[in-house]
């Protein structure tokens, strides 16, 4: 099966830069998703990382090290609208479709 | 263009009665998920289906638990004999490629 590990809060001020961590323990690996998700809305998409290093886009990076099955994603100049749950997601391997499991989520707050 | 469109956007129903919530995907995407959020939580795996392939069951908690897809197209997640722990946010995804997944508005589904 699949564990992956998020931390459950994080506070950070405006302005700032944040990194938000996941881990996860899977007997092989397939992608690793980051989520945005504004309280009572759908998770939008924000990156897909299969290979190591860092995939930069705009305010936002994620980085992945396969060996160590560890992922962060980066925010950087924060704006109050960034203030959200952040999910890490992986693909299971073991499944011959597309099985996408989620972990439980970053609530990421923003203070002026 | 059209995103993910699911209906009810609200359901409120009594313990033990059936439920069917509908899902349309995206034209075109093969790859369509169900998700369960319960309040604060991240996302549950429910069902995954992949073009004419026998969809992914394994995330269903349940034999009250249902779903098919007619046409490779619109989705139904059908919940039996509803038990108040069912009370959840279902959120359902489609995706062109099982790589990033766009999601609907949710139904959010009360038992009383």
């Amino acid at each position: 099966g699949q564990n992956i590990d998020q931390p459950t809060e994080m506070t950070a001020t405006e302005g700032a830069i944040v990194q938000i961590n996941c881990t996860y323990q899977t007997s092989g690996f397939n992608g690793l998703f980051w989520y945005q998700q504004h309280a009572g809305e759908a998770p939008t998409f924000l990156s897909y990382n299969v290979l190591d290093g860092l995939e930069e886009k705009g305010r936002f990076s994620s980085f992945l090290s396969r060996s160590k099955g560890y992922s962060y994603l980066l925010l950087k100049e924060l704006q109050m609208k960034d203030s959200a749950s952040y999910l890490c997601a992986v693909r299971d391997p073991n499944s011959s479709a597309s099985k996408i499991i989620f972990g439980s989520g970053t609530r990421l707050s923003i203070r002026p | 263009g059209a995103g993910v469109s699911q209906s009810p956007s609200n359901k409120v129903t009594e313990k033990g009665k059936d439920v069917e919530l509908r899902c349309d995907p995206i034209s075109g995407h093969t790859a369509l998920y169900w998700y369960r959020q319960s309040l604060g939580q991240g996302l549950e795996f429910l069902i995954y289906f992949q073009g004419n392939s026998a969809p992914d069951k394994s995330g269903l908690p349940s034999d009250r638990f249902s779903a098919e897809r007619t046409g490779g197209s619109v989705s139904t997640l059908t919940i039996q004999r509803t038990q108040q722990e069912d009370s959840a946010v279902y959120l359902c995804a489609s995706s062109p490629s099982g790589q990033e997944q766009y999601f609907g508005p949710g139904t959010r589904l009360t038992v009383t």
